[in-house]
């Protein structure tokens, strides 16, 4: 089955700055690079993703690019702002394609002021 | 706003005790999943099915656990008899079957066996 490792567990940047998040998977088949966000009390909600077909993909100040060589892939925020702070997760298909995600194990966000 | 839907949303138990949760996915929706979130091992797939029919439950326990779901319209996940070691956030998600698709989820029940 597909390995997700995420890096780093904990971030901390100052509001306006950008934050870099990065993932590896294992499985060469996998196609579909989905990132979550989650708030404290909340269930994980989609932010952005990426499909195999594309090197990156943007969304206002979220962006996601993707390695398929090298198996990783990257969020990226610019001008965080305090609402950003939450614990974000990667994804990966669970097995080639087949259905359900693997996830990497969350990486917390903090925004200092 | 089409949304997963879970009941309880919080729920404290005695050991020993038989503890069920239900999701209601999203209307249209024929994959259901159940993950379960712990600080120790993250967020783990435990069970899914497509359009009702169980298709993998090789991540949870079999001794207590069991996943049913009686309708489209809903997704039950019981465990028998609790322990402390099942204490977690129960989430269920849904969405369109195959790789690739995007999966939606509720806002998860939180578990805590005594």
């Amino acid at each position: 089955g597909e390995n997700v490792e995420q890096h780093p567990s904990t971030l901390s940047v100052q509001e306006g700055d950008s934050a870099v998040i990065k993932c590896t998977y294992s499985d060469s088949a996998s196609n579909y690079f989905p990132w979550y966000k989650q708030e404290l009390g909340k269930g994980p909600q989609l932010i952005i993703d990426i499909r195999s077909n594309v090197g990156e993909k943007k969304d206002q100040r979220i962006a996601v690019t993707l390695n398929k060589t090298a198996k990783h892939f990257s969020l990226h925020i610019t001008e965080t702002q305090p609402e950003d702070s939450a614990v974000y997760f990667c994804a990966a298909p669970t097995r080639g394609g087949a259905d359900g995600l693997t996830f990497g194990k969350g990486t917390h966000l903090i925004i200092q002021p | 706003d089409a949304r997963v839907t879970q009941t309880p949303r919080h729920k404290v138990t005695e050991m020993g005790q038989e503890v069920t949760m239900r999701c209601q996915p999203i209307l249209g929706h024929n994959t259901v999943f159940w993950y379960r979130q712990t600080m120790m091992q993250g967020l783990e797939l435990l069970a899914y099915f497509r359009n009702r029919a169980p298709l993998d439950d090789s991540g949870m326990p079999k001794d207590r656990f069991s996943a049913e779901m009686p309708d489209a319209t809903l997704a039950t996940l019981k465990i028998q008899p609790s322990e402390p070691r099942d204490s977690a956030v129960y989430f269920c998600a849904s969405g369109f079957g195959g790789s690739g698709n995007t999966i939606y989820f509720g806002e998860g029940s939180w578990l805590t066996v005594v």
